[in-house]
């Protein structure tokens, strides 16, 4: 059975940063791609970025470049997403979700991690 | 970008009910389309992919279709386990992006 696990809420200041982590069981961790979607209170879903646990590369949303730094430790199946300057309207849930590869669709996806950013 | 526009934002609507969000996208995208659920607290679970394959495990009430721009998602008898948000994604060269979403809540 698949699971995606992420690590726990986070309060952080503004202009700080933030790792929200994402550890993977049940499957082949690198054969996936593991995206991040974040959803800010009362509001829709956002997609923000993709890695790819094989090669490492990533890419991502245009309002994220800068910011969003994506990295992987294959050996404990484990996805990480790092968001810098953060800002009040960063306030959101994270989740990670793991990527269908033929249909581009996110077929499992982590609890969530909720990051507030308040001074 | 691809923007994807859902239709209505807010449904109500009773148990046995059929009932149908639109979702549209601001260019074709083919059949690369999906839908979630989301339920208050939790996080989303994908329902269909492919614009109208349903995912293991999901009731057959649930059904998509269409093409290109304009995609539906359609719950043939609305059960008291349905009322929840819904969200169509579309997927285009390496990004994704999701519908607003439809609230469809109890009438």
């Amino acid at each position: 059975q698949i699971h995606l696990v992420q690590s726990g809420a986070e309060v952080k200041k503004p202009g700080a940063s933030v790792k929200v982590s994402c550890k993977a069981s049940g499957y082949t961790f690198s054969a996936y791609y593991i995206h991040w979607v974040r959803q800010a209170p009362g509001h829709g879903l956002e997609w923000m970025a993709w890695i790819n646990p094989n090669s490492g590369g990533t890419n991502l949303a245009l309002k994220f470049q800068g910011r969003v730094t994506m990295t992987r430790d294959t050996s404990i199946s484990t996805a990480y997403m790092e968001l810098s300057g953060l800002a009040s309207d960063d306030t959101a849930v994270y989740y990670c979700a793991r990527g269908e590869k033929l249909w581009f669709y996110f077929d499992s996806w982590g609890q969530g991690t909720l990051v507030t950013v308040s001074s | 970008d691809i923007q994807m526009t859902q239709s209505p934002s807010t449904l109500s609507a009773s148990v046995g009910d059929r009932v149908t969000i639109t979702c549209r996208a601001s260019q074709s995208i083919g059949n690369w389309l999906a839908w979630y659920q989301q339920k208050p607290g939790k996080a989303p679970e994908a329902l269909i992919y492919r614009t109208s394959t349903l995912k293991s495990g999901v009731p057959s009430r649930f059904s998509g279709s269409g093409s290109g721009t304009e995609f539906t998602l359609t719950i043939s008898s609305l059960q008291s386990d349905d009322f929840a948000t819904y969200y169509c994604q579309q997927y285009n060269t390496h990004l994704w992006t999701f519908g607003q979403g439809t609230k469809v809540e109890i009438k």
